[in-house]
């Protein structure tokens, strides 16, 4: 059975880097013929997606974040993970890690539990 | 960019139909995908390509879309059908719609 699990620090301070990882099991992302995404939900607001990415490293960003983002793959660990720079409050939110079912325009199949980050200092 | 509207609440009586519109420029020319998310929860697909039910999903749950329009529709309402629903599409980049609080 396919799950994504998210880890990373609960807590960064303004202007550092938050990185997050996704680790899958279930499948491997190798092989599957999937991309893979994240997405964020600040308290209280609607889902916002940040990037997509497949096993090869082709990646489609959120152009409203594009220039603070880096998606990657570590396929020997079957995870994909997230970096966000310079980050400022607005980055508080809920961060998922999902499955696209299939293609980069599909719909994200399954979902993470969600991390919560928050930006304080 | 592309804007997907929905309203930002809809309340229905127990037993009765739900209908949760998803307003888009010719939005029946795309896929467009269905989340519910119940508080404190990861949001989970109820609806893909317009009017496909993944497996575990109740036939309760339906959709449509045409025009500039895209519907969701939840027969029979539950208690347990309480949340918030989203829906989605791709336009060069994933696009989600504000979202609406479904009250039953």
């Amino acid at each position: 059975q396919l799950q994504l699990q998210e880890s990373g620090p609960g807590l960064v301070k303004p202007s550092e880097t938050l990185s997050l990882t996704c680790s899958v099991s279930g499948v491997s992302i190798s092989i599957s013929d999937n991309y893979w995404a994240w997405i964020r939900q600040p308290p209280g607001k609607g889902l916002a997606w940040i990037g997509s990415i497949y096993y090869s490293g082709n990646a489609y960003y959120n152009p409203s974040l594009k220039n603070g983002v880096t998606l990657s793959v570590d396929t020997a660990k079957n995870q994909f993970s997230l970096t966000l720079r310079s980050v400022t409050a607005a980055d508080t939110a809920v961060y998922y890690c999902a499955r696209v079912s299939g293609r980069i325009a599909a719909h994200f199949g399954n979902w993470g539990q969600g991390t919560q980050v928050t930006v304080s200092s | 960019s592309y804007k997907l509207t929905q309203p930002l609440s809809v309340s229905v009586a127990l037993g009765q139909t739900a209908t949760i519109t998803c307003g888009g420029n010719n939005i029946g020319n795309t896929n467009v995908h269905w989340y519910q998310q119940k508080p404190g929860q990861a949001p989970v697909l109820v609806i893909y390509r317009d009017n496909n039910r993944p497996s575990g999903i109740p036939e309760r749950f339906s959709g449509s879309n045409s025009g500039n329009t895209a519907t969701l529709t939840i027969s029979r309402a539950q208690a347990g059908d309480e949340a918030d629903y989203y829906c989605q599409v791709w336009d060069s980049g994933v696009v989600f719609g504000g979202g609406t609080k479904l009250t039953v």
